[in-house]
């Protein structure tokens, strides 16, 4: 049964400060998301990472893959309070198109 | 071009009642997908379907029924709605360069 595990669930961050959130899963897939979500909003797709060592960046989020270790990183760069939201990760089973969603990270980003 | 709509945005219902969610796409997607996001749990996958006259149960299918006779439409129903399913409903369908999620519907049984 796949799972996925993201840390830290809570994050308060001054802004101009860097942080990674983590994203842990526990059998192979060929997929890995980012999502955005804003309060009382959808999801906003980020990131779509489809093979071991996949890196992008948008602007001060970057995402990287690691599908040996079955990790994923987001990596926020100068964090400002636009960022402030919930981040996703979530794992595309076997092709199939099911998600399984990681909990979650709350993001809240203070002057 | 709408992409994900789903209808109604928000519902309450009496326990016992049932109801039908709305789901439509205009990509031509054949893979889609309904999942309920409550506090604390992430989304979790509630029915999906690789093209129409296909579905197959996810994580937490109790309580719910699905059709899909069209490409279009994926519709979600409530058989006789119970407060456990107080939730905000996502409707997704999946393209090739990622999964796209509609607005929601807030569900909320009394």
């Amino acid at each position: 049964e796949l799972k996925v595990e993201q840390n830290p669930l809570f994050l308060s961050m001054q802004e101009g400060k860097n942080y990674t959130i983590y994203c842990n899963y526990s059998t192979t897939s060929d997929r890995l998301y980012w999502y955005r979500q804003d309060p009382g909003k959808s999801l906003e797709s980020l990131f779509v990472l489809l093979s071991n060592g996949a890196v992008k960046q948008e602007g001060r989020l970057m995402a990287s893959l690691d599908t040996k270790a079955r990790l994923s990183t987001l990596h926020i760069t100068a964090a400002v309070h636009d960022l402030s939201a919930t981040y996703f990760c979530a794992v595309e089973e076997n092709q199939g198109g099911k998600l399984i969603f990681g909990q979650g990270t709350e993001l809240s980003v203070k002057p | 071009n709408a992409g994900v709509t789903q209808t109604p945005k928000f519902q309450v219902l009496k326990t016992g009642q049932s109801m039908t969610l709305q789901c439509a796409q205009d990509m031509n997607h054949e893979y889609m997908s309904w999942y309920r996001q409550d506090p604390g749990m992430g989304l979790r996958l509630i029915h999906y379907s690789v093209g129409a006259g296909i579905t197959d149960q996810g994580e937490v299918p109790n309580g719910y029924n699905v059709s899909r006779s069209t490409t279009e439409d994926f519709p979600l129903r409530l058989l006789s709605a119970a407060p456990s399913q107080t939730s905000v409903y996502f409707c997704a369908t999946r393209g090739l360069a990622t999964q796209y999620f509609g607005p929601g519907t807030r569900l909320t049984v009394l």
